[in-house]
This record gives structure tokens, sequence and C-alpha cells, in this order.
């Protein structure tokens, strides 16, 4: 079955650089990519989705890549902000319209 | 709008307790899925309907584990005689068919399961 592998280590960075967090997965390639956040007490929030013929995908300071040869997303927020402070989760959607398999998640903490 | 509700948002059991959990969707939204997401982890699957029909339950833990959606709308994730590893927050989300070509899922905020 399809796993999904992220940085379980915490992110750390200065306000106004940029996060890149890594999203990997094994087995076959999944035909879409999600990407949620997800703030403490609360349900994941939908943020951008790559499919599998996408290179990469743009929303505001949010950029998603998709290498169906190393088997990864990258997921980067450009000019972080502190308020961009949260665990991003990816997510492998097999076919539309179903269930999604996460990866553990990547706690980001953006420093002023 | 109204998004995906919840409640209880916190529940205590005894070890052995039945919970019932509900979940109340967006209004129209056709598909309906639990997950169940341990501390520091990421939600895991649990089963999925697809307006009142049940379509695939094989994450559910065990036989203790039963969800129902018997209008296509409100669905209860029931939990019967509860053990400590049950503990866990548990996520409902609602989304749209063919509609939505992100295939975005609403989450609602969880209820959080504590067995002692």
């Amino acid at each position: 079955s399809q796993k999904i592998e992220q940085n379980s280590e915490a992110l750390n960075i200065q306000e106004g650089k940029t996060a890149t967090l890594t999203c990997n997965y094994t087995n076959y390639s999944p035909a879409y990519l999600q990407w949620y956040r997800q703030d403490p007490g609360r349900g994941p929030v939908f943020l951008l989705l790559i499919r599998e013929n996408e290179k990469e995908k743009r929303k505001e300071r949010l950029k998603v890549t998709f290498d169906t040869t190393l088997k990864q997303s990258l997921f980067h927020i450009t000019a972080s902000q502190p308020a961009d402070s949260a665990t991003y989760l990816c997510a492998h959607l097999k076919a539309a319209g179903n269930k999604l398999t996460f990866g553990g998640g990547t706690r980001v903490l953006v420093k002023p | 709008g109204a998004g995906v509700s919840q409640s209880p948002r916190y529940k205590v059991a005894k070890r052995g307790q039945d919970v019932a959990l509900r979940c109340d969707p967006i209004s129209g939204h056709v598909s309906l899925f639990w997950y169940q997401q341990a501390l520091g982890q990421g939600p895991e699957f649990l089963t999925y309907f697809q307006n009142e029909a049940q379509l695939d339950k094989s994450g559910l833990p065990s036989d203790r584990f039963f969800a129902e959606r018997p209008e296509g709308s409100v669905s209860t994730l029931k939990i019967q005689r509860t053990q400590q590893e049950d503990s866990a927050v548990y996520l409902c989300a609602s989304s749209l068919v063919g509609r939505d070509r992100n295939y975005e899922q609403y989450f609602g905020p969880g209820t959080r399961l504590t067995v002692t």
C-alpha cells in the first residue's frame, strides 16, 4: 500500500525566509497530491492540489512541485510570516473523490 | 457559510464504555469521511460514505467501531467497549463530488476522545 513520508522534525525559520517541506511517497505515483495546513485543536485546511502530470502549482506565497522520478513533492512558503506557523500535511489521493492517505506532517515555526 | 461541525468536542470515557461521535457535514456534500488522528501523527482513514452508502470501511481498526449515515447527511461513529488505544482525535470531513476539481475535503474541528 502507499506510504507518505514527511520530515517529522520541526522546521524553525526566520521571518521572511523560504520554508521548504518534503513529502516522499513509496510505490506507485499518486494521481493527486494535496497539501493541508493544520493548527492546534483544529481540523486540516486544504491549501493546494497538484496532479501527477503537473510539475508545479502556485497559490499566493505557496508553491508545490511534483517530481515523479524522485517520488517527491516539495512545498515552499516564500516570504514566511509568523502566521504561517502550523503543521503542514501532505496527502495522497489515489482517485478523484477518494480517501486521503496522509503523511505524519511537518511542524513549521516562523520566528519574528 | 457553516462548515463541518462535530460533537462533542471532547469526550472522556471509562474503559469499556460505549461512545457515539456525531458529524454534521456541509449541506449538499455527498461524500463523508472519518479519520483518526493520534497525537503528533497525521490523520488515518477509517471509513467513507457516499450519500447513505458506506463504500469503504477498510480503515476501521476492529469490529468495535461502527459508522452510519442513514439519511445521507449526519453521520455517527460509534465505538463499543472503548479501550485506551482508542484515545485520539476523530476527524470528520465532507466533500463535493464532481464539481470540485481540487477534490478538497472540508474537515471539522474533531472530537478528542480520552479513554481512562
